[in-house]
């Protein structure tokens, strides 16, 4: 089993929809979650991080954690095209060694149709 | 200020050819790290740098990768006796101590083994 699973998609929603993103981590000793958005060809970018269970909301964005069920979310409001990229989800285990590594899902592809 | 610089952006080399990848961190970041992503695939951790102390090179694919830093700023990434496999794009990450592991990645380099 991958340490960080997400459907990889192809996610589609029409312009000012919700757009959904989900994901779900082996490691139960995890401590922070990452959401990074990664247009093709670039380099993955920091949107949201999540450390204690419940909703965190910033602007568009709301990222979801729940520990016990080893999931985590990201909703994104009033979707628009330029939020079309691969959403990656990334986790920061348990400590072990000082390691302070990222494992990162497969990432999800999210178009949004004008 | 700058943010993480990488060099070369781009790098074709033929199969048994040695290449060195380099990654310049946000001035002050005291934790670096370095991915490997496949196309289609999230990012796979290699090796992280608290300083200059490597504590973690879990990742490295085979004794052929190597990274290294000095002085606790510039970091390279070697790799030896490339081959098609190793085919990628390599991302460097820097990290403040005290942003609870935020990372902020470089542009990235695509290498390409013929």
């Amino acid at each position: 089993q991958k340490e960080v699973e997400q459907n990889s998609g192809p996610l589609s929603v029409p312009e000012g929809a919700i757009a959904s993103l989900n994901c779900t981590y082996s490691d139960r000793g995890s401590q922070s979650f990452f959401w990074y958005r990664q247009y093709s060809g670039k380099s993955p970018e920091l949107i949201m991080f999540i450390y204690s269970n419940g909703d965190k909301e910033d602007g568009r964005f709301t990222a979801q954690l729940n520990k016990a069920s080893q999931y985590v979310s990201l909703l994104i409001r009033d979707s628009q095209p330029s939020d079309s990229a691969t959403y990656l989800c990334a986790v920061r285990g348990s400590f072990q060694g000082g390691s302070e590594k990222l494992v990162f899902g497969k990432g999800t592809k999210l178009t949004v149709n004008p | 200020g700058a943010g993480v610089s990488q060099s070369p952006r781009y790098k074709v080399a033929k199969r048994g050819q040695d290449v060195a990848l380099r990654c310049d961190p946000i001035s002050g970041h005291v934790s670096l790290f370095w991915y490997q992503q496949a196309l289609g695939q999230g990012p796979e951790f290699l090796t992280y740098f608290q300083n200059e102390a490597q504590l973690d090179k879990s990742g490295l694919p085979s004794d052929r990768f190597f990274a290294e830093r000095p002085e606790g700023s510039v970091s390279t990434l070697k790799i030896q006796r490339t081959q098609q496999e190793d085919s990628a794009v390599y991302l460097c990450a820097s990290s403040p101590r005290t942003s609870l592991n935020e990372q902020f990645f470089g542009p990235g380099t695509r290498l390409t083994v013929l």
